[in-house]
């Protein structure tokens, strides 16, 4: 079964507004990241959290971390219509070969 | 740097044929992934290559597909005799060393449409 599962699976926003999406996934993991994906085109790798660290910053981007829950937040702060993506948490597992695991991502519209 | 390269960006198959995808590693890069994804979902993964060898190869379908990354050259992702389920987009990444906290850094993707 997948490791991860986001939710909420779609998100619509007005520029400007926060946006948060969250994950959770089954094992113990080394790290847990965040990608971002355009409409066909590749995967943006977004920010990394270590299995030791609760919460991470870059830009306009927050994630938290908590292992006892198994679960992951990713806060878009002033999102604009330029972060319209879709969004998906890759976890590294414990003892893993470095196949990251992904999600099933998060769909979010940003309006204008 | 150039970032990871793969080819074609689009490729398109009668079933039954075979399929060549190639991805480039970013340079300095010795680790590659190959990952799957069909429409609407995440990524699944396929296969991780060191040069000249197949570390894992957990996520790859046991007939049909197969994966290298010889010592010189990109690596190459086969499949042969192509079905229309194998319609999708397939994603390489590659990372410097594979250690705790290294980041994948992923190509453009090939879009297998099988026809």
């Amino acid at each position: 079964s997948q490791q991860g599962e986001e939710d909420p699976q779609a998100l619509s926003i007005q520029e400007g507004e926060n946006a948060t999406m969250n994950c959770s996934y089954k094992t113990s993991i080394n790290n847990l990241q965040w990608y971002r994906q355009n409409s066909g085109r590749g995967l943006v790798h977004l920010i990394l959290i270590r299995s030791n660290e609760r919460e991470k910053h870059s830009g306009r981007l927050r994630v938290t971390l908590d292992t006892s829950k198994k679960s992951s937040s990713l806060l878009i702060t002033a999102s604009r219509a330029a972060d319209t993506a879709s969004y998906f948490c890759a976890t590294l597992t414990s003892g893993n070969t470095g196949k990251l695991i992904f999600g099933q991502g998060t769909t979010l519209q940003v309006k204008p | 740097n150039a970032g990871v390269m793969q080819n074609p960006r689009h490729l398109v198959r009668r079933r039954g044929q075979e399929a060549r995808l190639r991805c480039s590693p970013m340079k300095g890069h010795s680790h590659v992934y190959w990952y799957r994804q069909l429409p609407e979902e995440g990524l699944k993964f396929m296969v991780y290559l060191q040069k000249e060898n197949i570390i894992d190869e957990s996520g790859m379908p046991k007939e049909r597909f197969s994966a290298e990354f010889p010592k010189e050259g990109p690596s190459i992702l086969r499949i042969q005799q192509v079905v229309r389920g194998d319609s999708a987009a397939y994603f390489c990444a590659s990372s410097p060393t594979m250690g705790l906290a290294e980041t994948q850094y992923f190509g453009p993707g090939t879009r297998l449409l099988v026809l």
